[in-house]
């Protein structure tokens, strides 16, 4: 079955500077890539979500980019703000038999220091 | 416009107790999913439904019962509840079947198993 890796676990950075978070996933037939935000206690919230036919999609700050080659996506965080710190995760999902398999990652935990 | 809506927000049983997760979305949603989420581990699918009547197994399913009478509710019950089901549930719903589409999360239920 799939398998989706993320990295970093943690994640430190300075407010205005940018965040990276990398994913890759192991089956080829995924071809549905959100991100989800999590603030503490709360529900994940989707952020942004790139299909494998498209490279790169942006909103904002926000930036998702996609290789399917490598099997790896990125999320991208420009100018980033303390309202940015949450757990981020990933996900991977393959359309199979008329269900959606989501897989996730196991999360990055974004601290933005003032 | 509720959402998806999770019932209760925390619960404390005994090992061996059974129970039943709520679980009801507003906005005709075909999809219904339930995960799990434990610390450093994501979010992991436990069962899911397409539609009234069918139901799924996801990636850790063992120890819990789904059923899906209506579109709108999709209860999850441990039957007989063990210490390793401690843990964070998120109910999801997405609009339709027919491709990957963006998946609504409720509020979660936190669920301590003594």
């Amino acid at each position: 079955g799939e398998n989706v890796e993320q990295h970093p676990s943690t994640l430190s950075v300075q407010e205005g500077d940018s965040a990276v978070i990398k994913c890759t996933y192991s089956d080829s037939a995924s071809n549905y890539f959100p991100w989800y935000k999590q603030e503490l206690g709360k529900r994940p919230q989707l952020i942004i979500d790139i299909r494998s036919n498209v490279g790169e999609k942006k909103d904002q700050r926000i930036a998702v980019t996609l290789n399917k080659t490598a099997k790896h996506f990125s999320l991208h965080i420009t100018e980033t703000q303390p309202e940015d710190s949450a757990v981020y995760f990933c996900a991977a999902s393959i359309w199979i038999q008329g269900a959606q398999k989501l897989v996730f990652g196991q999360g990055t935990r974004l601290t933005i220091n003032p | 416009n509720a959402g998806v809506t999770q019932t209760p927000k925390f619960q404390v049983l005994k090992t061996g107790q059974s129970m039943t997760l709520q679980c009801a979305q507003d906005m005709n949603h075909e999809y219904m999913s339930w995960y799990r989420q434990d610390p450093g581990m994501g979010l992991r699918l436990i069962h899911y439904s397409v539609g009234a009547g069918i139901t799924d197994q996801g990636e850790v399913p063992n120890g819990y019962n789904v059923s899906r009478s209506t579109t709108e509710d999709f209860p999850l019950r441990l039957l007989s509840a063990a210490p390793s089901q401690t843990s964070v549930y998120f109910c999801a719903s997405s609009r339709t079947r027919q491709d990957n589409q963006p998946q609504h999360f409720g509020d979660g239920t936190r669920l301590s198993i003594l």
